[in-house]
């Protein structure tokens, strides 16, 4: 199992680009979450998703969107990149209500 | 979900118990206490969670107060690798969320 894998590890983007975040799973979760990490601070959600063609809000969904159209992907898309946005996204994925998170290695966006 | 309460930053000597508190005194009986922890940037790596019995596992052991307001995560031989940012977590049955808040950053002196 390669876990949870996200591309790319890094991206620096101009204010007002767009840009997918992709995540993928193979360990058949349920469950997927994308969260920001801000330096110094911890997680925040973003958006998370129960099931594929499910998902639903965080606390700080704005300027992004997701789909969940497989169980394996929930990419996470930034339609008009701020430099509020720089930041390192983690997604996360879990089998069951109870489960423990998978997290992946992230990916380090910076807006300028 | 509760809210949780745990100290900024904690220092801990090579090979003694680091015992990490949290404080959760609004936790509902069927709220889960989960610990994760982070290691410099890279994403979270769970340790251990329970419900009200203590639990151990290869990482570490969970001591949870018997009215759950609070809990301890123990690692009984803290190493230099153990420097991290542990987070405490409550998550209710039936909710999908998992809030982190800003963690305690363990530091394992030599």
């Amino acid at each position: 199992n390669a876990g949870v894998t996200q591309t790319p590890k890094f991206r620096i983007l101009k204010i007002g680009q767009s840009m997918t975040l992709q995540c993928t799973q193979d360990m058949n979760h349920n469950y997927m979450y994308w969260y920001r990490q801000d330096p110094g601070m911890g997680l925040k959600l973003i958006y998370y998703s129960v099931g594929a063609g499910i998902t639903d809000k965080g606390e700080v969904p704005n300027g992004y969107n997701v789909s969940r159209s497989t169980t394996e992907d929930f990419p996470l898309r930034l339609e008009l990149a701020a430099p509020s946005q720089t930041s390192v996204y983690f997604c996360a994925s879990r089998w069951g209500e109870n489960s423990p998170l998978h997290f992946g290695n992230g990916t380090r966006l910076t807006v300028t | 979900d509760a809210k949780t309460t745990q100290p900024p930053s904690m220092d801990c000597a090579e090979g003694r118990a680091a015992n990490l508190p949290c404080n959760h005194s609004t936790i509902s009986g069927n709220e889960y206490v989960y610990w994760y922890r982070q290691i410099h940037s890279q994403g979270p790596q769970y340790i251990i969670h329970g419900l009200k019995n203590n639990e151990t596992n290869e990482m570490a052991s969970l001591i949870i107060t018997e009215d759950r307001k609070s809990s301890t995560l123990i690692l009984p031989h803290a190493t230099l690798r153990d420097t991290a940012v542990y987070y405490c977590i409550v998550r209710g049955a039936g909710s999908y969320q998992l809030t982190f808040g800003k963690g305690t950053k363990l530091s394992v002196i030599p």
